[in-house]
């Protein structure tokens, strides 16, 4: 089944201890994306990669880091958690050429304190 | 500066009715508007899209309609069912870009 996963689906971590967010995808797709989901605020993007080893910033990257060392796998790691950065995250991914469907994973509750 | 702005912000509606939920956009780059669905709990998922070459698009009860003059387009549901109750995000995307600039979505409500 061709489908996005994340881990963890929930997290409650305290300010300043680090983590990391896994995204896989089983679709060979190029492009994946890191977005956050908050109230009244919609979907913003905070990151994105074309392909392995080129990523580049979304729209609210500050406090948050991402690699792709992998095609399938796109970790987002925060590096010193903020109450501001509790959210919704989502992990997504598209191939390049085709369809223009982007797919999204089931999301990942994060909950800074 | 937000790019694609996304009116109501929530909508109740009684079973069998239509739900509109429309979209405006400034950048006339943009050449790729989809709607996204998302359920509570789930990551969303793509409705239906369309390019600027058309005005209309349905599939089943879900149609969007596109006014390329006044940079606005929209989402209707027709028949509305308990089941479509969920968020819907609209999005726009450039020409030769695959970054996807989402409207801030609506909560939609169908009432039995």
């Amino acid at each position: 089944e061709a489908q996005v996963t994340q881990n963890p689906r929930y997290l409650i971590t305290v300010t300043g201890k680090k983590l990391t967010v896994t995204c896989s995808q089983n679709m060979n797709h190029e492009y994946m994306s890191w977005y956050r989901q908050d109230p009244g605020l919609g979907l913003r993007q905070i990151y994105y990669s074309m392909n392995v080893e080129v990523t580049d910033k979304g729209d609210v990257p500050e406090g948050y880091k991402v690699s792709r060392k992998e095609k399938r796998n796109f970790p987002l790691i925060l590096e010193s958690p903020s109450p501001n950065q509790t959210s919704l995250y989502f992990c997504a991914s598209r191939g390049l050429a085709g369809s223009d469907t982007q797919y999204f994973g089931p999301g990942t509750r994060l909950t800074v304190l | 500066q937000q790019q694609v702005k996304q009116s109501p912000q929530s909508l109740i509606v009684q079973k069998g009715g239509i739900s509109i939920i429309n979209c405006a956009y400034e950048n006339t780059a943009f050449d790729y508007f989809p709607w996204y669905q998302q359920f509570p709990g789930k990551g969303p998922a793509l409705l239906i899209a369309i390019r600027p070459d058309v005005s209309e698009k349905k599939e089943g009860r879900f149609t969007i309609s596109f006014n390329k003059s006044a940079k606005q387009f929209s989402l209707h549901i027709m028949d509305s069912q308990p089941g479509d109750s969920a968020t819907y995000f609209c999005a726009a995307r450039g020409a030769g870009s695959y970054q996807l600039t989402f409207g801030k979505g609506t909560k939609l409500s169908v009432i039995p």
